[in-house]
């Protein structure tokens, strides 16, 4: 079955640009979807099919998927974007998600 | 504005039985496919099923196939999770989700409620 894999963590000083990977055996050729969530709220939507950006989520928020990498960047990263992220594919009747990032800024 | 609302969850013993709902509101809820996603205590979000719009087609990950079952209600705007053969590990909060209209993605999502399965 097919498995997407995400770093623990990721640390990015304030102001500087975070990159959150998601690898996939061939991801690019997938939709990849991402979502961030603050303690003790839900997910919330930040990029859709690799590069969209859904209505109110800032455009320091992009998303990139080629080969077996998709990336989340995170410009001019804030306070405020402290969270877990998680990206997600469908696959074979199958939504997965992986198992998440931790990003700190510091 | 879009609102989904979750309710049902408890405390229920292992081997017992739940139905969690999830209330739709502020967009038409017969035009689109739904979803329940789970995350357990300090851990990571899993997906558990899909309901298609009409709720004729359904889908469910390994873990819970043949013990929850999805369904929906588009004359009362709801959706449903009946949860049975609970088990510990089944302890989680459920959230209930909406697809997204141009790929399989989750746009919108509740706040979740909680399940725990204990003695």
């Amino acid at each position: 079955s097919y498995e997407v894999t995400q770093p623990l963590s990721v640390s990015v000083a304030l102001g500087q640009t975070a990159r959150i990977t998601c690898g996939g055996n061939n991801i690019g050729s997938k939709n990849v979807h991402w979502y961030h969530q603050k303690p003790g709220q839900a997910p919330v939507l930040v990029i859709y099919m690799n590069t969209n950006r859904p209505s109110g989520i800032p455009e320091r928020f992009s998303g990139s998927n080629s080969g077996n990498t998709a990336t989340l960047t995170i410009s001019s990263a804030q306070a405020g974007d402290e969270a877990d992220y998680f990206c997600q594919v469908w696959d074979s009747s199958t939504m997965l998600f992986g198992g998440g990032t931790q990003l700190t800024v510091l | 504005e879009v609102h989904l609302v979750e309710s049902g969850g408890g405390l229920v013993q292992p081997g017992g039985s739940l139905r969690v709902s999830c209330a739709a509101s502020g967009f038409t809820f017969s035009s689109y496919e739904m979803n329940w996603v789970r995350q357990a205590p300090g851990k990571g979000l899993e997906w558990l099923s899909y309901i298609s719009s009409s709720g004729t087609g359904s889908y469910y990950a390994g873990s819970v196939k043949g013990r929850f079952t999805i369904s929906r209600d588009n004359a009362k705007n709801s959706l449903y999770l009946q949860m049975d053969s609970l088990r510990p590990e089944d302890t989680a909060v459920y959230y209930c989700a909406r697809m997204g209209t141009a790929s399989y993605y989750l746009d919108y999502w509740g706040q979740g409620t909680l399940v725990t399965v204990s003695p």
